[in-house]
């Protein structure tokens, strides 16, 4: 069992390059959800879904965007890359709502240079 | 506007000693108290929780005490471990909700021998 999954485990782009963070869950959890980790900000939420076609902004969602196709996965797409998107990415999941447990993955450092 | 603000930000202690973290919450919705537990390179992983139907949750050396009326909750690690060495989340979320966890800014705990 893996848990949650995600790649690549580092990046480095340069401003203006777009990516997508991948992220995948295989315990059947409705709800998924995308933080960012700088030093001294804690974990911000950037966007959720509660379930497959249903995705919602969290508290720093400019720059990012954000599809749900299926229960197992949650891309999280840097439009246009600038250095304040420099961060640690975490994706997490729950069974319902987000509001039990949360399972992370083990993150993504990207830079942006 | 900061919904869990969590002190100190970083706490030295040392090792056989207790380790105290506090955090302070506005939204009086807020029905689930958890903490996570971070180790450097790793992400987040749930270590105790609480719902506000009680005061105080113990599990082994952890310990959540919780204040209803001071909307108020704190993080005891008794007789401090180096192993326990990790940043220190707290969180709350609306069991019911859609939104997910709210986390604090986080405590780095270094405990020294």
């Amino acid at each position: 069992n893996a848990g949650v999954t995600q790649t690549p485990k580092f990046q480095v782009l340069k401003t203006g390059q777009s990516m997508t963070l991948q992220c995948a869950q295989d315990m059947n959890h409705e709800y998924m959800s995308w933080y960012r980790q700088d030093p001294g900000m804690g974990l911000r939420l950037i966007h959720y879904s509660v379930g497959a076609g249903i995705t919602d902004q969290g508290e720093v969602p400019n720059g990012y965007n954000v599809s749900r196709s299926t229960t197992e996965d949650f891309p999280l797409r840097l439009l246009s890359a600038a250095p304040s998107q420099t961060s640690v990415y975490f994706c997490a999941s729950s069974i319902y709502r987000g509001s039990t447990e949360a399972f992370f993955g083990q993150g993504t450092r990207l830079t942006v240079v | 506007q900061q919904q869990v603000k969590q002190s100190p930000q970083s706490l030295i202690v040392q090792k056989g000693g207790i380790s105290i973290i506090n955090c302070a919450y506005e939204n009086t919705a807020f029905d689930y108290f958890p903490w996570y537990q971070q180790f450097p390179g790793k992400g987040p992983a749930l270590l105790i929780a609480i719902r506000p139907d009680v005061s105080e949750k113990k599990e082994g050396r952890f310990t959540i005490s919780f204040n209803k009326s001071a909307k108020q909750f704190s993080l005891h690690i008794m007789d401090s471990q180096p192993g326990d060495s990790a940043t220190y989340f707290c969180a709350a979320s609306v069991l019911s909700g859609n939104t997910p966890l709210v986390f604090g800014k986080g405590t780095r705990l270094s405990v020294i021998a």
